[in-house]
């Protein structure tokens, strides 16, 4: 079962534009995780937010957490052909004595040069 | 820079055959998951390892699909046998440290079944 729902499912901007990725989910979490993927490639982790914070940088990316409506955007500026990637985001949910780790369908961004 | 190593890369196989996919995870990771990835879909974890115990299998389909790590350091997932709808991304990922931080993906198994 898959916990993230990401909005838009597709996303095709001009490079230079910003892209931004929301992402719903339904229960209480510890964090939330950004990952991306290349086509026919393994997912990299782009940034983690925890549950007792509202916003987060890193470069270029802009994550905000608003835990009373169960969701979370990501931020692009400034976007690069490079960028283009489908964007997963992933819920860190406390399971019994584990921690599980939940990834949602995912956003398929195109950014055209 | 450590990686997660993934063999094979591509897997084409006829149905009902077996076929197995191998993990080794980044140095002093103990913790391991193998997750599927259908195409256009986010992945979905069939089985989470601690060190050589398995954590969370609940969606593995453990009628066909079995998952060892008998040293706890790499990991074999088995399918056996094959069927059409196991067409798939099949990817490794691992962790260090907090039981709540990132994790560390291979480039994954691609598994096509004819």
């Amino acid at each position: 079962s898959q916990q993230g729902e990401e909005d838009p499912q597709a996303l095709s901007i001009q490079e230079g534009e910003n892209a931004t990725m929301n992402c719903s989910y339904k229960t209480s979490i510890n964090n939330l995780q950004w990952y991306r993927q290349n086509s026919g490639r393994g997912l990299v982790h782009l940034i983690l937010i925890r549950s007792n914070e509202r916003e987060k940088h890193s470069g270029r990316l802009r994550v905000t957490l608003d835990t009373s409506k169960k969701s979370s955007s990501l931020l692009i500026t400034a976007s690069r052909a490079a960028d283009t990637a489908s964007y997963f985001c992933a819920t860190v949910a406390r399971e019994g004595s584990n921690y599980k780790l939940t990834f949602g369908k995912g956003t398929l961004l195109t950014v055209n040069p | 820079e450590a990686e997660v190593a993934q063999s094979p890369r591509y897997k084409i196989t006829e149905k009902s055959q077996a076929v197995a996919f191998w993990c080794d995870p980044i140095s002093g990771h103990a913790t391991l998951y193998w997750y599927r990835q259908i195409l256009g879909q986010g992945p979905e974890l069939l089985v989470q390892f601690q060190d050589e115990s398995v954590v969370d299998d609940s969606q593995l389909p453990k009628d066909r699909f079995s998952a060892e790590r008998l040293k706890g350091v790499d990991s074999t997932l088995k399918i056996q046998p094959a069927e059409l709808g196991d067409s798939a991304m099949y990817l490794c990922a691992s962790r260090g440290g907090l039981n709540t931080g990132e994790l560390f993906f291979g480039e994954g198994s691609r598994l096509t079944v004819l």
